[in-house]
């Protein structure tokens, strides 16, 4: 079964620095891959997806990610952090298998510091 | 253009009492719908999905329960709360196989 795992739970950086957060999925290759972002006190809204027709995916709010099949890895990044983009940040492969739905990472915290 | 509503937006309740959450879609037809919960400090955790109506599927035993009396709506319930019952409950729809989750504004929960 499809599983993920978002190293870090928490990430701090500077405003400016470049934004990694990574995203590790499980040996089968899912079809999708998602990132979603939570701001305090609200749903998550969608911030990229990945469908394989390209493995480098720009999402909204300056962000990326690439997807690397060697690595099994899905990292997003943000070459210059804003302190609007303190949020949690989820990581979500699409199990195709019989199950299909998507499975979800613990998260990370993003922190910005000015 | 789809939104989805989800009520009320916060919530307090004692211990044994019942609970009512609810979620309507619009703009669309037949969507997947799913009700989440995210405790503090975990990620999330899907509680209920639906791919139509009179087709609810659990995926963790416990004492919420949730209907669809309509193709957009979806009620998540409780006839008595536990503590742990506490949380963010997500109400999110989908379409299709595979597609973008879409999330309403969640409902905080505290049981006291």
């Amino acid at each position: 079964a499809q599983s993920v795992t978002q190293l870090g739970s928490h990430v701090s950086v500077s405003e400016g620095a470049l934004v990694l957060l990574r995203c590790n999925y499980s040996s089968s290759v899912p079809p999708y891959l998602f990132w979603y972002v939570q701001y305090p006190n609200q749903g998550l809204q969608l911030l990229l997806k990945y469908t394989s027709a390209a493995t480098l995916v720009k999402g909204i709010n300056g962000f990326e990610a690439e997807f690397k099949k060697s690595e099994t890895s899905f990292h997003l990044t943000k070459p210059s952090a804003h302190m609007s983009d303190a949020a949690e940040y989820f990581c979500a492969p699409y199990n195709a298998g019989n199950n299909r739905k998507l499975i979800w990472g613990l998260g990370t915290s993003l922190a910005v510091n000015p | 253009s789809q939104t989805i509503h989800q009520w009320p937006a916060t919530l307090v309740q004692p211990v044994g009492s019942p609970l009512s959450l609810e979620c309507t879609v619009e703009g669309t037809s037949n969507p997947n719908l799913y009700w989440y919960r995210q405790a503090a400090g975990r990620g999330l955790q899907l509680l209920f999905y639906s791919i139509g109506i009179d087709q609810i599927s659990s995926e963790v035993p416990q004492n919420l329960s949730a209907s669809r009396p309509q193709d957009r709506q979806f009620i998540l319930s409780s006839k008595k709360l536990l503590l742990s019952d506490s949380g963010f409950y997500l109400c999110a729809w989908s379409v299709g196989d595979g597609n973008t989750i879409y999330f309403g504004e969640g409902s905080w929960l505290t049981v006291v």
